[in-house]
């Protein structure tokens, strides 16, 4: 079982406001990903990081940002909140040599009103 | 840059009949290949990986193939059950531009009782 988790697993909130997704894996992964997916629609990277210190942007634009303090911490942050924001969020980690695949969280869906 | 289709992107079946899903990539330059099962509004579970080294994982009622030098896989799902509804996604672990995972546009199946 993986053992990489999101929270909060529901967020609606109000335009303007600062949120912060959280993403913690357990299993020492070096590798995590932030993707964005709307309703039925295709998963987009947004972020990716190699290790503690490491962060890149992924193939479609984002207004988020993210950290990669610690290992298993993989935050992603909106400092200003708008409505087309609204998505769902998931977090991936993988292993370096990525033999073992790649492990995703449950996912955050945000709404902003 | 590494293209993933999957056709069909959807597709609708009795219970009982064999089903098939496909993948293409356009680069065959790849760790390996994964397949993930995503439910409404749930995150990905990983149901099968192949190394680019092998050329099929089973699991189950599932099997997947590689053809990494055509650049297909296929995922075969035998038997198939209502339960077997959801959506259904390809993604390679590609070697070049930071190990990252590219997702196919996915396959929604809808197994009717």
């Amino acid at each position: 079982e993986a053992d990489i988790y999101q929270t909060p697993r529901y967020l609606v909130i109000g335009t303007g406001k600062k949120i912060t997704l959280e993403c913690s894996q357990t299993m020492g992964h070096d590798k995590m990903y932030w993707y964005q997916q709307d309703p039925g629609m295709e998963l987009h990277l947004i972020h990716y990081s190699y290790g503690v210190n490491s962060t890149e942007k992924g193939d479609l634009s984002s207004e988020s940002t993210v950290s990669r303090i610690r290992t298993e911490h993989f935050p992603l942050t909106l400092e200003s909140a708008r409505p087309s924001h609204t998505s769902q969020y998931l977090c991936a980690s993988s292993v370096g040599a990525v033999l073992s695949g790649a492990f995703f969280g449950q996912g955050t869906r945000l709404t902003v009103v | 840059k590494q293209e993933v289709t999957q056709i069909p992107a959807a597709l609708s079946v009795p219970e009982g009949e064999n089903l098939v899903l496909n993948c293409s990539f356009t680069d065959s330059a790849i760790y390996n290949l994964q397949w993930f099962r995503q439910d409404p509004g749930k995150g990905l579970t990983s149901l099968l990986l192949i190394q680019s080294s092998q050329r099929e994982q089973t699991s189950g009622r599932l099997n997947a193939s590689l053809d990494k030098s055509s650049g297909r896989s296929t995922l075969y799902i035998a038997a198939s059950q209502p339960g077997d509804s959801a959506t259904y996604l390809c993604a390679v672990h590609i070697k070049a531009a930071g190990n990252k995972l590219t997702f196919g546009g996915g396959t929604r199946v809808l197994v009717k009782p």
